[in-house]
């Protein structure tokens, strides 16, 4: 059964350090996403992404955080100068059309724990 | 601000029971509801959703929505050991977004 892909599983890196978080969606999904879990604390949406654009951001996607698509394959979320409350895990998600629209599943890759020293 | 709330837990049922977790949603125009399960250092993995009041089962799995009453259940029969996980629930608003608000979920222990 395809998957969603990230990597790597684990990244630690300094303070102010810039990071890429990789991840490949399932390869008939248009829509992708990202997710961020601080430790003990509830799933939070960070951005959505279709069509080569940004569809959706929150409030804390802010000018520290980018993505891109920069092949067909790849959809990377770029943390620009981290901090130590970037420290959690970072979920990629997908989700395909039917029948014209958006399905309301996505589909989860495994994960990156980010660890900011 | 929405708001998902679920009893942190920990839920602790014996093998064979009736697992019943509960999730209430402060906004009212709440158009889909999701039950997810994530085993710890893990993602989420979505196994129920339900749209209309009522129930709705899966396997094992019960959904049930009240939407007067702001309220969303997932009862698992004949719980297992590997029901063991922190099940999230997730609401979706109407319209364009298929954004889900997250509760922080409440943990499952299913002991032998």
């Amino acid at each position: 059964e395809p998957e969603v892909t990230q990597t790597p599983s684990h990244q630690v890196t300094q303070m102010g350090q810039e990071v890429i978080l990789r991840c490949v969606p399932i390869s008939n999904h248009l829509y992708f996403y990202w997710y961020r879990q601080i430790l003990g604390q509830k799933v939070e949406f960070l951005v959505s992404f279709y069509n080569n654009e940004i569809s959706e951001k929150s409030e804390i996607f802010d000018d520290q955080f980018s993505v891109e698509r920069p092949d067909g394959s790849n959809f990377t979320l770029k943390i620009r100068s981290t901090k130590l409350e970037d420290s959690a895990m970072y979920f990629c998600a997908s989700s395909r059309l039917a029948g014209g629209k958006l399905t309301d599943t996505q589909y989860f890759g495994p994960g990156t724990r980010l660890t900011v020293l | 601000q929405k708001e998902v709330e679920q009893n942190s837990g920990p839920l602790s049922v014996p093998e064979g029971a009736i697992a019943s977790l509960n999730c209430t949603y402060s906004d009212r125009v709440s158009q889909s509801f999701f039950w997810y399960r994530q085993y710890s250092g893990k993602s989420p993995e979505l196994i129920m959703s339900i749209y209309s009041n009522g129930d709705k089962e899966d396997g094992r799995f019960t959904a049930q929505l009240n939407k007067a009453s702001q309220y969303v259940s997932l009862l698992i029969r004949d719980s297992q050991p590997s029901d063991s996980a922190t099940y999230l629930c997730a609401v979706r608003e109407p319209g364009g977004s298929y954004i889900p608000t997250f509760g922080r979920g409440t943990s499952l222990i299913v002991h032998p």
